[in-house]
């Protein structure tokens, strides 16, 4: 399986400031054959399902604020909210798709208001 | 507009069956890979299963391997997820989610979740 880890588990950012949550996966999530990283991130608000903002680890979603941004290749990846407002607190995931067997997701990180 | 409707959640006692179905609009339903993705109460996500646009690929966590069953009705735009020999640790919420249309090739990654629905396993 490729274990996905995120840190930190939490954080607080001031309104405005900018937030930076990292993701790192056990093997490299790079297909060579194409160069494109199987790599995405969800953000799950409370009570609500989760919303797809990035794929391929550094493309957004249609609709998706530009303050939200992916980088990262191979084992080690970010999302960084440049301005954070405060209907970005919420629970965010990376998850990769290199591999079907199995699927699998970050533990979250929760990002506050401090 | 995209819209996956879960159902058939509900309690179960330990060693039961449910039947969960989706029914999708506002897309084309069998050109789209389809899949379940469940939350233990107060936990992250778990990816469970998915199927491919036809049906005819399919692949499940280790978990559920051998009590889990997923299928689809192209005809009905409906995906289900059977669920036999149900354990306490199944308990979770339940989203029916959307895989983009093939551009790539198993590119399993996930642009439309349902609400949900909360299946509970307790006696």
């Amino acid at each position: 399986d490729i274990v996905m880890t995120q840190s930190p588990d939490s954080l607080a950012v001031s309104l405005g400031e900018r937030a930076t949550i990292n993701c790192k996966s056990s093997q490299s999530v790079l297909y060579s054959s194409n160069n494109k990283n199987y790599l995405a991130w969800y953000q799950q608000k409370p009570g609500q399902p989760p919303k797809l903002l990035i794929y391929w680890a550094s493309t957004r979603e249609s609709g998706v604020p530009d303050r939200f941004s992916g980088s990262g290749s191979g084992t080690d990846f970010t999302l960084t909210i440049s301005s954070l407002q405060a209907e970005d607190v919420a629970f965010y995931y990376c998850q990769q798709y290199y591999s079907t067997l199995p699927i699998t997701f970050g533990p979250g990180t929760k990002v506050d208001i401090k | 507009e995209v819209q996956l409707l879960e159902s058939g959640g509900g309690l179960v006692q330990p060693g039961g069956s449910l039947r969960l179905s989706c029914a999708a609009s506002g897309f084309t339903f069998s050109t789209c890979a389809m899949g379940w993705v469940r939350q233990a109460p107060g936990k992250g996500l778990e990816w469970v299963s998915v199927i491919s646009g036809s049906g005819g690929t399919i692949y499940y966590t280790d978990s559920v391997k051998g009590r889990f069953t997923i299928s689809r009705d192209n005809s009905k735009n409906t995906l289900y997820l059977q669920m036999n020999s149900l354990r306490a640790e199944d308990t979770a919420v339940y989203y029916c989610v959307k895989v983009p249309p093939v551009v790539v090739f198993a590119a399993y990654y996930f642009d439309y979740w349902g609400q949900g629905t909360l299946v509970t396993v307790s006696s």
